[in-house]
């Protein structure tokens, strides 16, 4: 089993709706939970990250944690075509000073 | 800027060659990283330093040889290189201890011929 899962996509989503990028990890002991975006041809950007069971809001964006199912969601309200990328969900081990990555989702936004 | 740089940009060499890359970040961070991004976008820790002394080597072929001469800096010297180290080479660094984001370099693409 990989340590940190996602759905590679692409995930296409009209305009205006909200996009659901998904994530479940393997580590029970992870503590930090990060999403970073990242668009053709650059270097990831953290958008959002999360300690705590439950919701945390950043504007049009939600990360949702559930220790319990080991599950992280990041939500994007009111998509806009400037949030298609790649969104890489990350996970620190418990077991060592590091975060693994997931391969990504690519999410394309259709005007 | 305050930021993570890294050089060269762009790296085209042949089989066999040995080349380096150079990071700095102005962050006053304590914890630097390589990670290697191949052409399905996975994002893989090769090595992570922090205040100069090595805490993090993943399996990475022993060509691989990280240099920290001081906290503010990481490079990474390639040897023999093959085509499968063609790749994007990314470097981040970060405040120590686990939870904390990391920022990263604007990367190098490695094309090995």
């Amino acid at each position: 089993q990989k340590e940190v899962e996602q759905n590679s996509g692409p995930l296409s989503v009209p305009e205006g709706a909200i996009a659901s990028l998904n994530c479940t990890y393997s580590d029970r002991g992870s503590q930090s939970f990060f999403w970073y975006r990242q668009y053709s041809g650059k270097s990831p950007e953290l958008i959002m990250f999360i300690y705590s069971n439950g919701d945390k809001e950043d504007g049009r964006f939600t990360a949702q944690l559930n220790k319990a199912s080991q599950y992280v969601s990041l939500l994007i309200r009111d998509s806009q075509p400037s949030d298609s990328a790649t969104y890489l969900c990350a996970v620190s081990l418990s077991s060592a000073s590091k975060i693994i990555f997931g391969s990504g989702t690519r999410l394309s936004i259709r005007p | 800027d305050t930021a993570v740089s890294q050089t060269p940009k762009y790296l085209v060499t042949q089989m066999g060659n040995d080349k380096s890359i150079k990071c700095e970040q102005n962050l006053g961070h304590d914890t630097m990283y390589w990670y290697k991004q191949d052409s399905k976008k996975f994002l893989k820790i090769m090595f992570s330093y922090n205040n100069k002394e090595l805490i993090i080597n993943e399996t990475v072929p022993n060509r691989f040889s990280p240099k920290s001469p001081d906290k503010a800096h990481l490079n990474l010297h390639i040897n023999s290189l093959e085509l499968g180290d063609s790749a994007v080479y990314f470097c981040a660094s970060s405040l120590a201890g686990e939870g904390n984001e990391q920022f990263f370099g604007p990367g190098t693409r490695l094309t090995v011929l």
